[in-house]
């Protein structure tokens, strides 16, 4: 399995708190990226990085925002949590971008009240 | 709007059915990944198709990438509660010139004893 570790797995919070949700890899693989799940979305591209201190925007950014200092880590935040971004949220990481397998941590639940 | 739509969402089976998942888009897709989620965990994935018309088994599953590359199937024959899982596709495009995929709705398959 890869090593991919995402901190914490379960969170509860209220609306308006900021919140980080931290991945950390030990496979030393260029891109990271955030993802959401919500039933009957799949998973929705949050934003991505392309090594340290490269990062873009996904499909879903809005009221997201990450940080890359170190290769191994990818830190996601929630400026101000809304309902809305109650959701499961992965870490994905992969050697090369576009098509390349994508190995997905364990997940951290988020319930934002 | 969802740019991959899956169906069905939802298939209960008795063990040794055969069922077939399908994949559908618009878009045409340089290749198209299938994964499998178990509950708590990341998805992993099964297989990488590139070709068009291109078709890979996996023991009992079988992959097919259409001919124009906008959509795919998965075929299990002789289901086991093994294959109990999410399945999702994921097919690879190239947004803001980078190349990303774009994950379907996913199918959640039950298959009991």
């Amino acid at each position: 399995d890869a090593g991919i570790t995402q901190s914490p797995r379960h969170k509860v919070t209220e609306t308006g708190t900021p919140v980080t949700l931290r991945c950390h890899q030990t496979e030393n693989h260029r891109y990271m990226y955030w993802y959401r799940q919500d039933p009957g979305h799949g998973l929705r591209l949050i934003h991505y990085s392309y090594g340290v201190k490269d990062t873009d925007k996904g499909e879903v950014s809005d009221g997201y925002s990450v940080s890359r200092s170190k290769t191994e880590d990818f830190l996601l935040t929630l400026e101000s949590a809304t309902s809305s971004q109650t959701s499961v949220y992965f870490c994905a990481i992969s050697a090369q971008g576009g098509g390349e397998t994508q190995y997905f941590g364990p997940g951290t639940r988020l319930l934002v009240l | 709007t969802q740019l991959l739509e899956q169906s069905p969402q939802f298939l209960s089976i008795q063990e040794g059915e055969n069922l077939t998942v399908y994949c559908n888009s618009s878009s045409v897709f340089s290749s198209l990944q299938w994964y499998r989620q178990e509950p708590g965990e990341g998805p992993v994935l099964l297989v990488t198709v590139v070709t068009g018309g291109e078709v890979k088994k996996l023991k009992r599953l079988t992959f097919q990438f259409g001919d124009a590359r906008k959509d795919s199937s998965l075929h299990i024959t002789a289901a086991q509660p093994g294959d109990t899982g999410l399945y999702l596709c994921a097919g690879c495009l190239t947004y803001t010139g980078f190349q990303k995929l774009v994950f379907g709705t996913g199918t959640r398959l039950l298959v009991s004893p």
